[in-house]
């Protein structure tokens, strides 16, 4: 079956330092892995996604996203955080059957100055 | 282009109650979803059209319908509200083909606030 792993609940990070959000799924085929982000009352916004090919992936708001097939991983990280970066970040694999997302149980994000 | 739409924003029910929540989804996308999301549970998969039929659906019990109507507009109903039926319920607008179809892209709404006392 289908999951997300999202090991960290909440990660505190100071402005201008990197992060990485870490990430693992569990599933049989190619999979098709998302990363999301939610800010507080919103819904959710694409940051990148990965489909095949190569595996550093780049997304919006200078996140990107390496593919590890061989670690079932698939991690977020940023350069340099802003503190608008605070928010939840969800972890999501996607299924061929219909439309279908698993998601991580998501990581909170907190920006000090 | 106007993304995807969900009303109402917010609302408050009472238990035994019933709701009906929209979705609009992008102009020219066939496929919705449905999602809750709760602090306990996380973001759970309730069910998916397409082309007003359903074509996926997650582990909720009969309460929980939806349906599509030819526009692609979309709509959920919970019947007998309960109150761990509190919670944030997103609408997910796609073209419909294939999640790892490279043109696929997968746009959420701002959701629905349920409240139930």
């Amino acid at each position: 079956a289908q999951s997300v792993t999202q090991p960290d609940i909440h990660i505190t990070v100071s402005e201008g330092a990197s992060l990485e959000l870490r990430c693992n799924y569990s599933y049989g085929a190619t999979p098709y892995l998302f990363w999301y982000v939610q800010s507080p009352g919103q819904g959710l916004q694409l940051l990148l996604k990965y489909f095949s090919g190569d595996t550093l992936v780049q997304g919006i708001k200078g996140f990107e996203a390496e593919f590890k097939r061989s670690q079932s991983s698939f991690n977020l990280r940023k350069p340099s955080v802003h503190w608008s970066d605070a928010a939840e970040y969800f972890c999501a694999v996607g299924s061929n059957t219909g439309n279908q997302f698993y998601f991580g149980t998501g990581t909170s994000l907190t920006v000090i100055p | 282009k106007a993304g995807v739409t969900q009303t109402p924003r917010y609302l408050i029910k009472t238990r035994g109650q019933q709701v009906t929540l929209s979705c609009s989804p992008i102009s020219g996308h066939r496929s919705v979803s449905w999602y809750q999301q709760t602090p306990g549970q996380g973001l759970q998969f309730l069910f998916e059209y397409f082309s007003e039929t359903q074509r996926n659906k997650g582990n909720f019990p009969g309460r929980f319908s939806g349906r599509q109507f030819s526009n692609s507009r979309s709509e959920m109903n919970v019947s007998t509200l309960e109150l761990g039926d509190s919670a944030l319920y997103l609408c997910a607008s796609s073209s419909g083909f294939r999640m790892g179809y490279s043109g696929n892209t997968i746009y959420f709404g701002e959701g629905s606030w349920l409240t139930v006392v």
